[in-house]
């Protein structure tokens, strides 16, 4: 099993730049989920989607920050305009069940804005 | 947004020393979960506790569930190198499925 699958791993962008970030959850989990990571703030829930469909997106910072599923294998998580302040890395993860404890994360994408 | 309380920050240690870490708040939750993230990678769950006062193992990994529901141990007996990364306690307030709330973390490094 490949796991959840995020790219890319690194992206440094400058300010202003759009970014996008990708995922691809595990083949037949129905939750996916963009946690965001810094040293301040530790790990934030961002949003999460269930059939494709955005349940509870109250984590989002900023009308900056979108994201979509537009199919099943499929997820991205865009920033419009970068801030420096975006900087962090960020995981996507999915699982077959609402329950937190069956989460699996992706290695993450470290975004640095310059 | 609320983060839970974990101590130490960090630790290094010398590999065989047994660990002990603990995690904290003010708020009672009714799950808790350890996670390890190794350096580069994403949190991988470790152990889940479902009731207070429940001592559960995992390998050399044995979480407790604290008795008030504020708190939650890990401790890891026997340390080897590959024990190294950060270890992050979550607690999950509600049913099933509500967010989680995820600790500051504890850093270890192991001495060979």
């Amino acid at each position: 099993d490949a796991g959840v699958i995020q790219s890319p791993r690194h992206e440094v962008t400058e300010m202003g730049q759009e970014v996008t970030l990708r995922c691809k959850p595990i083949s037949g989990h129905d939750y996916l989920f963009w946690y965001r990571q810094t040293m301040m703030r530790g790990l934030e829930l961002l949003i999460y989607f269930n059939n494709n469909v955005p349940i509870d997106d109250s984590g989002m910072p900023e009308d900056r920050f979108s994201a979509k599923m537009p199919n099943a294998s499929f997820s991205t998580l865009k920033i419009q305009p970068s801030e420096p302040r975006d900087s962090a890395v960020y995981f996507c993860a999915s699982s077959w069940d609402i329950s937190n404890e069956k989460l699996f994360f992706g290695s993450g994408t470290q975004l640095s804005v310059l | 947004g609320q983060q839970l309380n974990q101590s130490p920050q960090s630790m290094f240690i010398q590999e065989g020393e047994d660990v002990s870490m603990n995690c904290t708040s003010s708020s009672i939750f009714n799950t808790w979960l350890w996670y390890k993230q190794d350096p580069g990678e994403g949190p991988v769950l470790l152990i889940a506790l479902y009731k207070a006062g429940e001592l559960t193992s995992n390998g050399r990994l044995t979480a407790q569930f604290g008795i008030t529901r504020k708190d939650s141990f890990l401790n890891i007996s026997a340390s080897i190198p590959s024990d190294v990364g950060i270890y992050f306690c979550a607690g999950q307030k509600g049913s099933s499925g509500d967010k989680l709330t995820f600790g500051t973390g504890t850093r270890l490094a192991v001495r060979p």
